[in-house]
C-alpha cells in the first residue's frame, strides 16, 4: 500500500467546513483513497473511498486531484461531534476485503465550539 | 450500514489467566474478519487475519500461541488472550468487510482489555 502523509492536527470552528489534506505521491493507478475515523475509545468508522474522481456521500466529500498524488476530505458543516482522529489509507479496491488495514498517525481534528 | 459488535466492551484480569474476546457482525455474514490493537496514543496495528472454517493468519511479531483465534461461524470470530500479562493491557478492536462491499470494513466498538 501506498504510504500517506497527514498532519498531526488540526482545529476547526463549529460549523465551518473542516478540510482534511492527505498527501500520496506514491499512490499507483489502481490503488483507492480511503478515509476513516475514530472518535475517543470507539472503533474507527468509514467515511469515503474514490479512485479519480471527486465523491460525495452524507458523511464528507473527497477531492482528489488530477495527479491523484493528494487529496482532501472536507466535512461541510463540523460539528463538536466530528472532534476525532481522521486517518487517509491508500490501497487496492475489493482485494480490500481480504486484506487488513493499515493505519497512520492520522490527523487529530478538533472541532472548537 | 453494517453493524459489527463485541463483548465485552471492557474487561480487568488477573495476570496469568485468559481473556476471551467475542465479534459479531449483527446484520451480515463475514467470512473474514480482522483483530487489531491499539496503545494509548497510538495508532491500530492489524493483529491476525480470521477466516471462517480455517486457521488465522497472524502479523508478524503476533503470537499465536498467546492470541488464539477462532472463527466458528460467519458471524462470529473470537479472540483469546492466554495467560495475559500487563503488556497485553489494550484496546483490542475487530473489523470486517460487509458482504455487499468488501471496498469498506465495519469495526466493533472495542474491548478494554486491563490485565492487572
Amino acid at each position: 500500500d501506498a504510504k500517506t502523509t497527514q498532519p498531526t492536527s488540526m482545529d476547526c470552528a463549529e460549523g465551518r467546513a473542516a478540510n482534511l489534506p492527505c498527501n500520496h505521491s506514491t499512490i499507483s493507478g489502481n490503488e483507492y483513497v480511503y478515509w476513516y475515523r475514530q472518535i475517543h475509545s470507539q472503533g474507527p468508522q468509514y467515511i469515503i473511498h474514490g479512485l479519480k474522481n471527486n465523491e460525495t456521500n452524507e458523511m464528507a466529500s473527497l477531492i482528489i486531484t488530477e495527479d491523484r498524488k493528494s487529496s482532501t476530505l472536507i466535512l461541510p458543516h463540523a460539528t463538536l461531534r466530528d472532534t476525532a482522529v481522521y486517518y487517509c489509507i491508500v490501497r487496492l479496491h475489493s482485494g480490500g476485503g481480504a486484506d487488513g488495514l493499515t493505519f497512520g498517525k492520522g490527523t487529530h481534528l478538533i472541532i472548537q465550539p | 450500514g453494517a453493524v459489527v459488535s463485541q463483548h465485552p466492551s471492557r474487561v480487568i484480569c488477573k495476570s496469568g489467566t485468559s481473556v476471551k474476546i467475542e465479534c459479531r457482525s449483527l446484520d451480515f455474514q463475514a467470512t473474514t474478519m480482522f483483530w487489531y490493537r491499539q496503545f494509548p496514543k497510538q495508532s491500530l496495528m492489524l493483529m491476525a487475519t480470521s477466516n471462517e472454517g480455517s486457521k488465522a493468519t497472524y502479523e508478524q511479531g503476533v503470537e499465536k500461541d498467546k492470541f488464539l483465534i477462532n472463527h466458528a461461524s460467519l458471524t462470529l470470530s473470537t479472540l483469546t488472550v492466554t495467560s495475559a500479562h500487563p503488556e497485553d493491557s489494550s484496546f483490542y478492536i475487530c473489523s470486517a468487510p460487509s458482504s455487499w462491499s468488501t471496498d469498506t470494513q465495519y469495526f466493533g466498538p472495542g474491548t478494554r482489555l486491563t490485565v492487572l
